[in-house]
């Protein structure tokens, strides 16, 4: 258990709709990055966020966006689905801007778009 | 542009050692991670080296840096059922992103 959740565990959703996804971090961490993990590949860093504001982002088009609340959790937000975002989503908690030592990954959303 | 590379799968028998390889591209890596996912999970923080040692032992786990070859490998020793699973190795890179290859499938033979 590394108390970060993501809900929902899974989805389904048509091409063209948009879809939420949450991230509840650790206590105490202020930093979630979000990851896009398609079948048989590594997770690809999608953006991370930092109190609140955006601190980076990989190479991703607009319709990926996210946002993090006072209290750190994080929703990613993706908007005019593609069936090539069909993968897991995962999110990673830490306690700053370093994602590597003190990440800890929640279980991830897995999303099929049909 | 930066890559990670590796080996997709691999096989060994219960109670050998396992040895998993990695190549990277970006030389300005500062930390070298392994990370383990098993089905429906999430990702596990196996062990990490900082990129100015060449060895890091932690109890079954060896982790090897050839930095002038950009080669990474994990060796796990006396390997069990439980260590079937998918691995990952990732480089930290300049912009502290972390970047991961697409993984090593380990199968464990009875």
């Amino acid at each position: 258990e590394t108390g970060v959740t993501q809900s929902p565990t899974h989805l389904i959703k048509t091409r063209g709709q948009q879809v939420t996804l949450r991230c509840s971090s650790q206590s105490g961490h202020n930093t979630v990055s979000w990851y896009q993990q398609a079948l048989g590949q590594g997770p690809q860093f999608i953006f991370q966020y930092y109190r609140e504001e955006e601190n980076g982002r990989g190479n991703f088009p607009p319709r990926f966006s996210g946002l993090q609340f006072p209290n750190y959790s994080s929703e990613l937000n993706v908007n005019a689905l593609e069936l090539d975002d069909s993968a897991l989503y995962l999110c990673a908690s830490s306690s700053r801007p370093v994602t590597g030592t003190e990440a800890f990954f929640g279980q991830g959303t897995r999303l099929t778009v049909v | 542009g930066e890559d990670v590379e590796q080996s997709l799968f691999l096989s060994v028998r219960e109670g050998d050692s396992s040895v998993i390889n990695c190549t990277y591209t970006d030389s300005s890596s500062t930390y070298l991670y392994w990370y383990k996912q098993e089905p429906g999970a999430g990702l596990q923080l196996l062990t990490y080296i900082f990129s100015n040692m060449d060895m890091k032992q932690d109890q079954r786990l060896t982790v090897l840096l050839n930095k002038k070859d950009k080669h990474l490998s994990l060796r796990i020793a006396d390997t069990q059922t439980g260590d079937s699973a998918i691995y990952f190795c990732a480089e930290r890179n300049r912009d502290d992103k972390i970047i991961f290859g697409k993984g090593t499938r380990l199968h464990i033979l009875p």
